[in-house]
């Protein structure tokens, strides 16, 4: 089955700098990569996600990008705000049987 | 639109007690599951149902039931629960893949097992 690994499981940050998480994944017939975002207390909720036909997606300050050749793939944050101190999860799933597995999730935090 | 309607909030068992938790969601999404949320763990997935009708096993489906009763309810039971099943617990819906796949989580379901 599905396996996939994150990294790191901390990340500490300066106000300002750029974040990247990095994920991998085992199955090669997964097909597309959510990433979530989980305050403290609240529920997951996407922030961004990415479709094995597509190498890099943007969102404003978020952008990932995917390497499926490796079969890896990675979150970038650009000029951190205290705000996105989080716990943030990747996410890999297959097209047809819709098993969603995540990683261990990574906490971010941006220190002001 | 409630989206993820997770019940309890908040339970606490003793050793050897069953209970079920619920799980409704009005988006008409085909699939559903049952997360579960340890510290430095993750989300790890207990089992899920790609569609009305059909339930698999995840990650880690020892010592749980699940039954999705229609498209929209998808149940999770502890027959016996055990302190090692103290977890917050999440139920999440979504559409299939052509429709598209953003996965819409519960509120959560803090079990403590004592």
């Amino acid at each position: 089955g599905e396996n996939v690994e994150q990294h790191p499981s901390t990340l500490s940050v300066q106000e300002g700098d750029s974040a990247v998480i990095k994920c991998t994944y085992s199955d090669s017939a997964s097909n597309y990569f959510p990433w979530y975002k989980q305050e403290l207390g609240k529920r997951p909720q996407l922030i961004i996600d990415i479709r094995s036909n597509v190498g890099e997606k943007k969102d404003q300050r978020i952008a990932v990008t995917l390497n499926k050749t490796a079969k890896h793939f990675s979150l970038h944050i650009t000029e951190t705000q205290p705000e996105d101190s989080a716990v943030y999860f990747c996410a890999a799933r297959r097209e047809y049987g819709n098993k969603l597995v995540f990683g261990a999730g990574t906490i971010l935090r941006v220190k002001s | 639109n409630a989206g993820v309607t997770q019940t309890p909030k908040f339970q606490v068992l003793k050793t050897g007690q069953s209970m079920t938790l619920q799980c409704a969601q009005d988006m008409n999404h085909n699939s559903m599951y049952w997360y579960r949320q340890d510290p430095g763990m993750g989300l790890r997935l207990i089992y899920y149902s790609a569609s009305e009708g059909t339930t698999d096993k995840g990650e880690v489906p020892n010592g749980y039931n699940v039954s999705r009763l229609n498209k929209r309810e998808f149940s999770l039971r502890l027959e016996s629960a055990a302190p090692s099943q103290t977890s917050v617990y999440f139920c999440a819906s979504s559409a299939g893949f052509s429709e598209g796949t953003e996965a819409f989580f519960g509120q959560g379901t803090r079990l403590t097992v004592v």
